[in-house]
């Protein structure tokens, strides 16, 4: 059974970087994509980014400028770096698998469970 | 970037009634790159329906997807309690978006 299970502070300041880890479990990493997704309290899903097997990413346009993903294979993990936040960066945090080929989308099919970030002095 | 919009906002039904929620896209999105997820309060997402037609591993049969070009409709044939939750359609490309969601709530 795949597991993601995301990891980071609760708590950023504002100007600082916010860092997220995601841990894989009954996966290889290397074998899939995988993705992050964020979502404000009582609003919609927004797509962060994507970081496919060859390590090429794709990100949100508002957000390409601040945000990195990488991926950690001998850990089973991957990440996420965001600077410069400020209080609209304050939302719930997923790390979800991307099953994808070159000409089919099979979706975003396992989620982690999500962790809190707040933005706050 | 592909803006997708999904209609309605809110669906008061009760359980057994069809549920017919809407995702039109701003551009012609390939149904091999469209997918819906369902959402339930303090829960991650949960894919259903991929390649815009195509349900994921275990999600009941209730549960349909169609549609093409920039029109794209999930069905849920008739609503178990469980079902009442927010269900979001997202498009895959060199830059994903969701859309902004349909609650469907007991009437």
């Amino acid at each position: 059974q795949v597991q993601l299970q995301e990891s980071g502070p609760g708590l950023v300041k504002p100007s600082e970087t916010l860092s997220l880890t995601c841990t894989v479990s009954g996966a290889s990493i290397s074998r899939f994509s995988w993705s992050w997704i964020r979502q404000p309290v009582g609003e919609g899903l927004e797509w962060i980014g994507r970081i496919y097997t060859s390590g090429t990413t794709n990100y949100n346009p508002s957000l390409k400028s601040r945000v990195t993903m990488s991926v950690d294979a001998s850990k089973n993990q991957f990440s996420l770096k965001a600077t410069s936040v400020t209080a609209a960066d304050t939302a719930v945090y997923y790390c979800a698998r991307v099953v994808v080929t070159s000409y089919y989308y099979y979706g975003m099919d396992v989620w982690g469970q999500g962790t809190t970030v707040t933005v706050s002095s | 970037e592909i803006v997708l919009t999904q209609s309605p906002g809110t669906l008061s039904l009760s359980p057994g009634e069809r549920a017919t929620l809407s995702c039109r896209a701003s551009q012609s999105v390939s149904s091999t790159y469209l997918a819906w997820y369902q959402q339930k309060p303090g829960q991650a997402p949960r894919l259903l329906i991929y390649g815009a037609s195509s349900r994921a591993t275990g999600i009941p049969d209730r549960f349909s997807g169609s549609g093409s070009g920039t029109d794209f409709t999930l069905t849920i044939s008739r609503l178990e309690p469980e079902d009442f939750a927010v269900y979001y359609c997202q498009q895959y490309g060199s830059s994903d978006t969701f859309g902004g969601g349909t609650k469907v709530e007991i009437k």
